[in-house]
């Protein structure tokens, strides 16, 4: 029973690249989130996808940052002309349904890396 | 604004003594409450929580962790730690039904 898998687990992008971060939830699970990690502080979380919809992104910056959650495939995070300050430890949880949402399982965690 | 507090971002201690991380939260509303603990390297596990009922709750590696709401605090114990607890331990409190919020994180070090 595979958990949480996020590719790339690392990831190197230049300043003004896209970043393109994925995550497969775990099998049966309808919910994905997404949070940030920046160093020496805690998680922070960024959006709440369902299949084919966003219901909140109240923790998304404005602008650079989409994230979306098809019908079919993963869950991508997408950072569009990245800038030093998003080098950060990006993790995705799912959960099953909407009962217990609280409830998250973990992916490992993408580290990127802006140079 | 619901927020977690962990003061300590290490605690160092020596192997199969006791040891205690501490945290503390704000919030007028009920709330969840939450240890998730991260190996190096690792994703975050959930370790234990705290819904309602008993207000202490237990882990199946030996941790425990009571929910006091006179004190705002959910400070979770060990009475014997071994080299492999040596990970960060994170405590969360569920803002809404999904949404946690997430203290800094205490990196246990184990010495031997």
């Amino acid at each position: 029973n595979a958990g949480v898998m996020q590719n790339p687990r690392h990831l190197v992008r230049r300043r003004g690249q896209e970043a393109r971060l994925r995550c497969s939830p775990m099998k049966g699970h309808s919910h994905v989130y997404w949070y940030r990690q920046l160093p020496e502080e805690g998680l922070k979380f960024m959006v709440y996808l369902q299949k084919e919809n966003i219901i909140d992104e109240s923790g998304m910056p404005k602008e650079r940052f989409s994230a979306e959650f098809p019908k079919e495939g993963p869950s991508i995070l997408r950072i569009q002309q990245v800038v030093r300050g998003d080098s950060a430890a990006y993790f995705c949880a799912s959960s099953p349904g909407t009962e217990k949402t609280y409830e998250q399982y973990f992916g490992p965690g993408t580290r990127l890396t802006v140079t | 604004a619901q927020s977690v507090t962990q003061l300590d971002s290490q605690v160092p201690v020596f192997e199969e003594a006791p040891v205690e991380l501490r945290c503390n939260y704000s919030s007028s509303v009920s709330v969840y409450l939450f240890w998730y603990v991260q190996y190096p390297n690792q994703g975050l596990q959930l370790l234990l929580k705290y819904l309602s009922g008993s207000t202490l709750v237990e882990s199946i590696n030996g941790f425990e962790a009571e929910f006091n709401k006179s004190q705002t605090s959910f400070h979770l114990r060990k009475p014997s730690v071994h080299i492999s607890d040596t990970a960060e331990y994170f405590c969360a409190v569920a803002r809404s039904n999904y949404q946690l919020i997430w203290g800094a994180g205490t990196k246990l070090i184990i010495k031997p």
